[in-house]
């Protein structure tokens, strides 16, 4: 079956503009998770949601980031006034479960380079 | 000190060769513990969950020690396709429902 999507697959943003990562997880996962991977370094959580409601977003590390997932199912991923410490690999994971215990599936990841 | 903390290597070792890592975590309310592996420029994929009892994948062993909070991999008879970043992965409850922690990885240099 079809597994998680991210679009676009690589963005480059001029330092300032805003950019809107598209994720599709697989159909029916409860749980969408947001991580930022930067060269060298494991994921770094940013944010997770059950269903459509965001329930931890403690991993964001400004409030240029934000993150929704209004209908349950696609989720987006939007960086305002990008700066060039944002540029890393934007990685999203579903599950089809709501507790610590399950596999997360992850998308290819949305390269983003800022300059 | 971070959460989970793994020797980032890299390990180079022969073909055939027993391989073991190690991950620490600091947060003794973890609940759920899994290696993934993650090629290069590739998203990461679960290679196998961590149990109490421990567990065992053909080549791969996972050891779980809940009293000196660690986890272990350990690859025998490795094969070139072993190549690759091993992410040590800790799941915890929390206020917000659960949170997942990635260490930085070992990487891993199998070689003919």
């Amino acid at each position: 079956g079809a597994g998680v999507s991210q679009s676009p697959r690589y963005k480059v943003a001029k330092r300032g503009q805003d950019v809107a990562l598209r994720c599709d997880p697989i159909s029916g996962h409860v749980s969408l998770f947001w991580y930022q991977q930067a060269l060298g370094q494991g994921p770094e959580f940013l944010t997770y949601f059950q269903n459509e409601a965001q329930l931890d977003k403690s991993g964001l590390p400004s409030d240029r980031f934000f993150a929704e997932r209004p209908e349950g199912s696609v989720s987006t991923l939007k960086i305002q006034r990008t700066q060039q410490e944002d540029s890393a690999v934007y990685l999203c994971a579903s599950s089809n479960e709501i507790g610590p215990w399950d596999e997360q599936y992850f998308g290819p990841g949305t390269r983003l380079t800022v300059t | 000190r971070k959460e989970v903390e793994q020797d980032p290597g890299p390990f180079n070792v022969p073909e055939g060769a027993t391989v073991a890592f190690n991950c620490t975590y600091s947060n003794s309310a973890s609940q759920s513990f899994f290696w993934y592996r993650q090629d290069c420029r590739k998203e990461p994929k679960l290679l196998m969950s961590v149990y109490s009892s421990g567990n065992e994948d053909g080549r791969f062993t996972a050891q779980l020690n809940r009293a000196s909070q660690y986890i272990s991999l350990l690859i025998r008879d490795s094969k070139l396709s072993d190549s690759a970043t091993y992410l040590c992965v800790v799941s915890a409850l929390n206020t917000g429902g659960f949170k997942t922690i990635f260490g930085a990885g070992t990487r891993l240099f199998v070689k003919a």
